[in-house]
């Protein structure tokens, strides 16, 4: 089956920094990616949607300058945290999607803590 | 936007059958996935419904009813391994899923 795969599989930063998540499609050619992310005991929230070569679209109440999407190749999406806060603790998590394909493939999650 | 309504937890014990509910209102709907997620993992794929009825895979079959807002996921001959969080999510026109808040399914010896 399709492989995601996601880098740092955590990652301790302290306030103020950026931190930078990879998601990548090891096996196919992803035209879209989407990020999503995760609270203790909460579901998965959908934060953004990006196609190769264009701007992401970002759901409503996230901030698309602190939440930096870049979508720069097929089997490539990052998503930078900038000026990270404690409030941004979470599980990020990233799926993938093939033209013509009604599956989205997981990434395994980066949990980041801010201190 | 996307309306999803399952139930918070669900016991049960090995060797049970479980059948976790899911109801939706959706302003588009492309199909309905059901997601298991164990603590700290990311979702794995258990099945897709786009069509009414039911789709058996194993010990796993999901059913929908497009024109109820309703869909089932039935875990029969439950494992201890079955002890999770199922996820229902309808997908829209643009292939976006939104989640429900998810179902914790204990499974008990």
């Amino acid at each position: 089956g399709a492989v995601v795969s996601q880098h740092p599989s955590w990652v301790i930063c302290k306030s103020g920094t950026s931190v930078k998540i990879e998601c990548r499609s090891l096996d196919f050619q992803a035209t879209t990616m989407f990020w999503y992310r995760q609270f203790p005991k909460q579901s998965l929230m959908l934060m953004a949607t990006s196609n190769e070569g264009s701007k992401a679209t970002y759901e409503q109440g996230v901030e698309k300058d602190k939440f930096l999407i870049n979508h720069a190749s097929l089997t490539l999406s990052t998503l930078t945290v900038t000026s990270a806060h404690p409030e941004d603790s979470s599980f990020y998590i990233c799926s993938a999607r093939a033209d013509r394909d009604y599956e989205q493939y997981f990434g395994p999650g980066t949990r980041l803590t801010v201190t | 936007g996307q309306n999803i309504d399952q139930p918070t937890e669900m016991t049960a014990t090995e060797g049970a059958i479980v059948q976790i509910n899911c109801t939706y209102q959706t302003s588009g709907f492309n199909g309905l996935f059901w997601y298991q997620q164990h603590a700290g993992e990311a979702p794995t794929f258990l099945s897709y419904n786009v069509l009414d009825g039911l789709e058996e895979k194993g010990r796993f079959s999901s059913f929908l009813s497009r024109s109820k807002g309703y869909s089932y996921l039935l875990l029969k001959e439950l494992q201890m391994k079955d002890s999770a969080s199922y996820l229902c999510a309808v997908r829209d026109g643009d292939y976006k899923l939104s989640f429900g808040a998810g179902t914790t399914v204990t499974v008990r010896a």
